[in-house]
């Protein structure tokens, strides 16, 4: 039973250039969370989605940042015009959809942005 | 004021001890109350989820929770060098759209030394 998957785990932009973070939750898990972790801070929550829909995005950044969790596919994290700013450790979380509570997280995408 | 605060440490303690983890946060309204391990450059791990106060017991982890007090805690008995980790606490359910957004303490980073 695969976990939460994310690619990719590593990813390098110069600045202004879109950075898209793929999600995939695990197997019978409908609900995704995008948490952030910036160098010497916590975890922050961003955004949390089910199929094809937004439920809570409090957390994104108002400009440049944006979520989707289609129908079919990955959930997608999108961050357009990157700055050095946003260099950090992007991950995923899901849940199922009994207890959004009991969150498993994948391995994270680590953005560097040059 | 931060929603949920936590000692960052580190704490060092020797293979075999009793460990003390702690958060307090400011919303009584808070319901749900989880602790997460994080190894170096890894995603994190779910260890306990409770609910309201009490007491929760796993193997050699128990966490509690008083809401009087609005302070959580969890203990590792045994304490082993694998343990080493940043642990996290992280609490949700306040109600209306913060359901799903779990908010996280700073991390508490212990070292389990041979």
């Amino acid at each position: 039973n695969a976990g939460v998957m994310q690619n990719p785990r590593h990813l390098v932009r110069r600045r202004g250039q879109e950075a898209r973070l793929r999600c995939s939750p695990m197997k019978g898990h409908s609900h995704v969370y995008w948490y952030r972790q910036l160098p010497e801070e916590g975890l922050k929550f961003m955004v949390y989605l089910q199929k094809e829909n937004i439920i809570d995005e409090s957390g994104m950044p108002k400009e440049r940042f944006s979520a989707e969790f289609p129908k079919e596919g990955p959930s997608i994290l999108r961050i357009q015009q990157v700055v050095r700013g946003d260099s950090a450790a992007y991950f995923c979380a899901s849940s199922p959809p009994t207890n959004y509570n009991e969150q498993f997280f994948g391995p994270g995408t680590r953005l560097t942005v040059l | 004021q931060k929603e949920v605060e936590q000692d960052p440490g580190p704490l060092s303690v020797p293979e075999g001890a009793i460990v003390s983890l702690n958060c307090t946060y400011s919303n009584s309204a808070f319901q749900y109350f989880m602790w997460y391990r994080q190894y170096s450059r890894k995603g994190p791990e779910l260890l306990m989820y409770t609910y309201s106060s009490g007491n929760k017991e796993d193997g050699r982890f128990t966490a509690q929770v008083d809401k009087s007090s609005k302070y959580i805690s969890l203990f590792i008995r045994d304490s082993q060098p694998s343990d080493s980790a940043t642990y996290l606490c992280a609490i949700s359910g306040a109600g209306g759209t913060s359901y799903g957004k779990l908010t996280f303490g700073q991390g508490t980073i212990l070292t389990v030394h041979p």
